[in-house]
């Protein structure tokens, strides 16, 4: 296994903005998680995916975020009017289905300005 | 309402000796428990986990201890390494119970191991 991939690993922007964030999960593991992370603080759910269903979405999700998973591989986030308290760490995990672990990408570092 | 209590916040322990990192849940149906280590700048990386059928479980140097009826669980981290210097994270989830399979964290331990 290569390890989950996120991409970009850094993303400034402007408040207002809109950024899209990319997670390639593990191969042949079906479902796909979205955490975000603030300075000192654990990682909080936002969603998930099995295969290309999303099945569960956090309150944490306001109306600006979408995600995806249009083939059942990679993901993308997508925060739309983005304000400066969504400043914050994005990570992706996958796992090969219920009752198995999940894995974490390295992260997408948002800062909004 | 916060799910899982991690203390202590921050830890130093002396090379050798053993770090020692609890957790409280509130709720009754979680049923997964894994430990998870985070270096500055990088995702988090499982450690160990355990399910609550089990007291305890251990891998190396790691062991986690589960009280079910406490509802708390804990890790151990034996022969402390300055390689061990980390941020550590519980977390619990109750995929078997059909409910949220999403990770539920504690606040985090940073932890120092001095040489």
């Amino acid at each position: 296994d290569t390890g989950v991939s996120q991409n970009p690993r850094h993303k400034i922007t402007k408040r207002g903005q809109n950024v899209t964030f990319r997670c390639d999960p593990i191969s042949e593991h079906n479902r796909l998680y979205w955490y975000r992370q603030t300075l000192g603080q654990g990682p909080e759910f936002l969603t998930y995916f099995q295969n290309e269903a999303q099945l569960e979405k956090s309150r944490l999700l306001s109306d600006r975020f979408s995600a995806e998973r249009p083939k059942g591989s990679f993901s993308t986030l997508e925060i739309q009017r983005t304000e400066q308290g969504d400043s914050a760490m994005y990570l992706c995990a996958s796992s090969r289905g219920l009752l198995y672990e999940q894995y974490f990408g390295p992260g997408t570092r948002l800062t909004v300005t | 309402q916060q799910q899982v209590k991690q203390s202590p916040q921050s830890l130093i322990v002396q090379k050798g000796g053993i770090s020692i990192i609890n957790c409280a849940y509130e709720n009754t149906a979680f049923d997964y428990f894994p430990w998870y280590q985070q270096f500055p700048g990088k995702g988090p990386a499982l450690l160990i986990a355990i399910r609550p059928d089990v007291s305890e479980k251990k891998e190396g140097r790691f062991t986690i201890s589960f009280n079910k009826s406490a509802k708390q669980f804990s890790l151990h981290i034996m022969d402390s390494q300055p390689g061990d210097s980390a941020t550590y994270f519980c977390a619990a989830s109750n995929p078997v119970g059909g409910g949220a399979d999403g990770l539920t964290f504690g606040k985090g331990t940073h932890l120092i191991i001095q040489p």
